[in-house]
């Protein structure tokens, strides 16, 4: 167990919906990444979020958002869905922004299909 | 931007055998971590072992031992004594430090360890 909680482990929606996928860094992670793990594309950096703000940016389409709330858990938004975005939607967490250990927790992640 | 690339798509071996999954990477920079992945059918994230760029000495963790080449941008896996459930996903990926932990992922060897 990494200590990294993703809800849902599993979603099943329709073309055009939105859904919300949520993660709970490691007790003490200040840092929460998004990587979207598809058969095409591999695993693809999202978003990186460091105390709240926003951090780095990777390849994130414009109808995907995120945010980190306070309590530092995160949320990412996903929007006006297509086919293409059925994925395996992977949040990780580290201690900081320059983490002495480099070392990143994943979460056992949301497997998103899109009908 | 750093790229990964594991050329070897899938490989397999016998139980009890060692076995070498290859990563080169590209990067400008000097100061930067590299890490082996594994992803079971289970689909989470682990991480196997981690070399820092600037140490000599290649890591080694039980098992498992790495070739970091640096001059030459290589960092391979040495699995040894290989065991049914190394069977999964093996992913290379690159961590600039200077780019607050995110993780560059290479496409990934799929092993299958055969009894």
């Amino acid at each position: 167990d990494s200590g990294v909680t993703q809800t849902p482990k599993h979603l099943i929606t329709a073309t055009g919906q939105r859904v919300t996928l949520r993660c709970s860094p490691r007790s003490g992670d200040l840092s929460v990444y998004w990587y979207q793990q598809s058969l095409d594309q591999g695993l693809q950096f999202l978003i990186q979020y460091y105390n709240g703000e926003e951090r780095a940016k990777g390849n994130i389409l414009e109808r995907f958002s995120a945010q980190q709330f306070p309590d530092l858990h995160s949320e990412l938004n996903l929007s006006s869905l297509e086919l293409g975005d059925s994925a395996l939607y992977f949040c990780a967490s580290s201690v900081g922004g320059l983490a002495v250990t480099g070392e990143l927790f994943f979460g056992e992640g949301s497997r998103l299909t899109v009908l | 931007a750093q790229t990964v690339t594991q050329s070897q798509p899938e490989m397999s071996v016998q139980e009890a055998e060692t076995v070498t999954l290859s990563c080169t990477y590209d990067t400008s920079e000097s100061n930067y971590y590299l890490f082996w992945y594994k992803q079971p059918p289970s689909r989470q994230m682990i991480l196997v072992i981690r070399q820092e760029a600037y140490k000599q000495q290649n890591a080694t963790e039980n098992r498992f031992s790495v070739n970091f080449q640096k001059a030459a941008k290589s960092f391979s896996l040495k699995i040894s004594d290989s065991q049914l459930g190394d069977t999964a996903m093996y992913f290379c990926a690159f961590m600039n430090n200077n780019a607050g932990n995110m993780l560059t992922f290479g496409g990934g060897t799929r092993l299958m360890v055969k009894p």
